[in-house]
């Protein structure tokens, strides 16, 4: 029934550690994104896919890679994984092809701590 | 460049009262949309409402109304006799064109806490 899901809802790692973060849809959508939201509430979009093909990428570090094996997964992989990395992900996906039109609708998030 | 501002930080009000979460956004584009979304102290993210940049309608949705003036860049949400159940973080958001295109910018961010 759920939407735009996440796993895991949390995840508590050590720095250096590499992580991944599932997302999933069962809505049809053909375009899905990360977003971080920081300590402040503060959200940012990180990358888009359309139909398995990034089509945003914002200044981000090689750290972290999307993968998206097909339209209704975008997994967010994270390597050697830093202090500054703490924060909320959210993962949301809109029909069509990510246009301006598109409303975006987004998981539960993942709150990722690392010590 | 696009940006959204919500300066209101925080808000709190008693239970029953009117409040209006205020928005204003600057872009360059001629054909935008505007969004609100809700986070309760669950986390989600709910979305609330869409409006494209050429229906400068208001829109009402029970004790929710929307205000969206293009002359002032402004995009206000009010909520009627507040409810305990509305205290929550609410974002307003734009999606535009060009190297926007296809992204949310979000504001800052209003934590709206109604007591009872």
């Amino acid at each position: 029934d759920t939407a735009v899901s996440q796993t895991p809802k949390y995840l508590v790692t050590q720095m250096g550690n590499d992580k991944s973060i599932k997302c999933e849809q069962n809505l049809g959508h053909d375009t899905m994104y990360w977003y971080k939201q920081d300590s402040k509430k503060f959200l940012k979009i990180m990358f888009s896919y359309n139909n398995k093909e990034l089509i945003i990428n914002e200044t981000v570090p090689n750290r972290f890679s999307p993968k998206s094996p097909d339209k209704a997964h975008l997994n967010l992989h994270i390597n050697s994984l830093e202090l500054g990395d703490s924060a909320v992900y959210f993962c949301a996906s809109s029909p069509y092809t990510g246009g301006l039109t598109d409303t975006q609708y987004f998981g539960p998030g993942t709150r990722l701590t690392v010590l | 460049a696009q940006k959204v501002t919500q300066a209101q930080t925080e808000i709190s009000v008693v239970e029953k009262e009117d409040v209006t979460l205020d928005c204003v956004y600057e872009t360059r584009d001629t054909t935008y949309y505007l969004f609100w979304y809700k986070q309760p102290p669950s986390g989600e993210l709910v979305f609330l409402i869409r409006r494209n940049s050429f229906d400068e309608q208001n829109e009402i949705s029970g004790r929710y109304s929307w205000n969206f003036q293009k002359s002032t860049s402004s995009f206000n949400f009010t909520i009627t006799a507040s409810q305990v159940v509305d205290s929550a973080v609410y974002f307003c958001a734009l999606s535009g064109g060009g190297t926007s295109y296809g992204k949310l910018t979000f504001g800052q961010g209003t934590i709206l806490t109604v007591h009872p």
